[in-house]
């Protein structure tokens, strides 16, 4: 069975761009979760997700979204990057709420 | 604010050598997950533990949930290169299991 899938691997982008992030969730898992990790915050929950409905939502700016589709698949968008946004976004499916988590390898995100 | 502290933040020893790692909170937690991170890959989920004063244990690892639901800590005995990570807590509150708060984790580096 495949794992989770997060695309791309890295990314570079500049101030005031916006990025999109995706993530293909192992298949039969209909619950994502987004975390960022950091070296000076560790890792952050952002959001999360099932059945195409957000379930929680973390502390970060409106900057910050997400989306579920019918297919599972998630991607999370960023607007008006700062610098720092720069981050490893980690990406995690379940087979449902609460239940255990698998992350992704994450997309490392430079911001210039 | 950061409401699992970890201690110690960084640990070198040599192969062979036992170790603790300590996860500290002022907070209540409903479970406490411990993951290990290595470079360039997402956190995996070591162990689960959900009981006041449980102790778990898993190859030569040892996971102890304090009485109050507060604190834990794993123990590792005769560590191997291969034990070389970052390790993480992990809790997770009632109702909102999937928004895992993590702690702010030890890098572990066995040498031969």
């Amino acid at each position: 069975k495949a794992g989770v899938t997060q695309t791309p691997r890295y990314l570079i982008k500049t101030r005031g761009q916006q990025v999109t992030l995706s993530c293909s969730p192992i298949s039969g898992h209909r619950s994502v979760s987004w975390y960022q990790q950091t070296p000076g915050q560790g890792l952050q929950f952002l959001f999360e997700y099932f059945s195409e409905t957000q379930r929680n939502k973390g502390n970060f700016p409106g900057r910050f979204s997400g989306r579920q589709f019918s297919n599972s698949r998630s991607e999370m968008n960023v607007s008006t990057l700062e610098l720092g946004d720069s981050a490893l976004y980690l990406c995690a499916s379940s087979t449902g709420p609460a239940k255990r988590l698998f992350f992704g390898s994450g997309t490392q995100l430079s911001v210039l | 604010t950061q409401l699992l502290e970890q201690s110690p933040q960084f640990l070198s020893i040599q192969e062979g050598e036992n170790l603790t790692v300590y996860c500290n909170s002022s907070s209540v937690f409903s479970s406490l997950q411990w993951y290990r991170q290595e470079p360039g890959e997402g956190p995996v989920l070591l162990v689960t533990v959900v009981t006041g004063g449980e102790v778990k244990k898993l190859k030569r690892l040892t996971f102890q949930f304090g009485d109050a639901r507060k604190d834990s800590s794993l123990h590792i005995t005769a560590a191997q290169p291969g034990d070389t990570g970052l390790y993480l807590c992990a809790g997770a509150r009632t109702g909102t299991a999937s928004k895992l708060t993590f702690g702010t984790g030890t890098r572990l580096q066995v040498t031969l």
